[in-house]
């Protein structure tokens, strides 16, 4: 069945350092490609999205461009803030719709001054 | 706009006792879901509803069950809660279609349940 995985956390950087949070998946059909980040104490909130192969999402300094051959949709950010301390979660879209969606483990991110 | 509303925020069950978390959207959207949140497995599929009146099963639907008499409201029903239930519980809703905001799920702040 249809599923994500995403690297092992957590991942912990020094301020201004270059960010990369892997994320493979196995899909059937073309699915939609989600990064979504939890803050601490908050729900989900959507950070980018792909929707076809070759798509690069971005938002807040993150990119990540879904790549239909390797089957993966890597974060990446070139200078990380404190602020971007979190959990990252790899998500993917069901086949059959209704937009449901299936989650990797999710990564945490802590970023030091 | 209040989005997605969770209540309560914190539960503390002992086992056996049944107990109802609230989910409230104010968006008008037509799909409501609910996902567990557990360390190392991120968000599971409970339950959804693609509107009102129609839900089904996802991918962990035992011990829970749903209801949807209006577009607004999807609350979770635990009947007889089990230890293996402590978890963070998320609902979501959203719509379907072509705009930006499409197809993306809206999450509320979640609620934390113990199951002693």
């Amino acid at each position: 069945g249809d599923s994500v995985t995403q690297m092992e956390g957590p991942v912990t950087l020094s301020e201004e350092a270059f960010l990369t949070i892997n994320c493979t998946y196995t899909a059937t059909g073309y699915p939609s490609l989600f990064w979504y980040v939890q803050y601490p104490g908050e729900g989900l909130q959507l950070l980018l999205k792909a929707t076809k192969a070759d798509d690069k999402g971005s938002n807040k300094g993150f990119e990540a461009t879904y790549r239909k051959e390797t089957t993966s949709f890597h974060l990446e950010k070139g200078s990380v803030q404190v602020s971007d301390s979190a959990v990252y979660f790899c998500a993917l879209t069901v086949s059959g719709g209704y937009n449901k969606l299936i989650f990797g483990a999710g990564t945490r991110l802590a970023v030091h001054p | 706009n209040a989005g997605v509303t969770q209540t309560p925020k914190f539960q503390v069950l002992k086992t056996g006792q049944s107990m109802t978390l609230q989910c409230a959207q104010d968006m008008n959207h037509e799909y409501m879901s609910w996902y567990r949140q557990d360390p190392g497995m991120g968000l599971r599929l409970i339950h959804y509803s693609v509107g009102a009146g129609i839900t089904d099963q996802g991918e962990v639907p035992n011990g829970y069950n749903v209801s949807r008499s209006t577009t607004e409201d999807f609350p979770l029903r635990l009947l007889s809660a089990a230890p293996s239930q402590t978890s963070v519980y998320f609902c979501a809703s959203s719509y379907e279609g072509r705009t930006s905001g499409a197809n993306v799920l809206t999450f509320g702040a979640g609620s934390r349940l113990t199951v002693l």
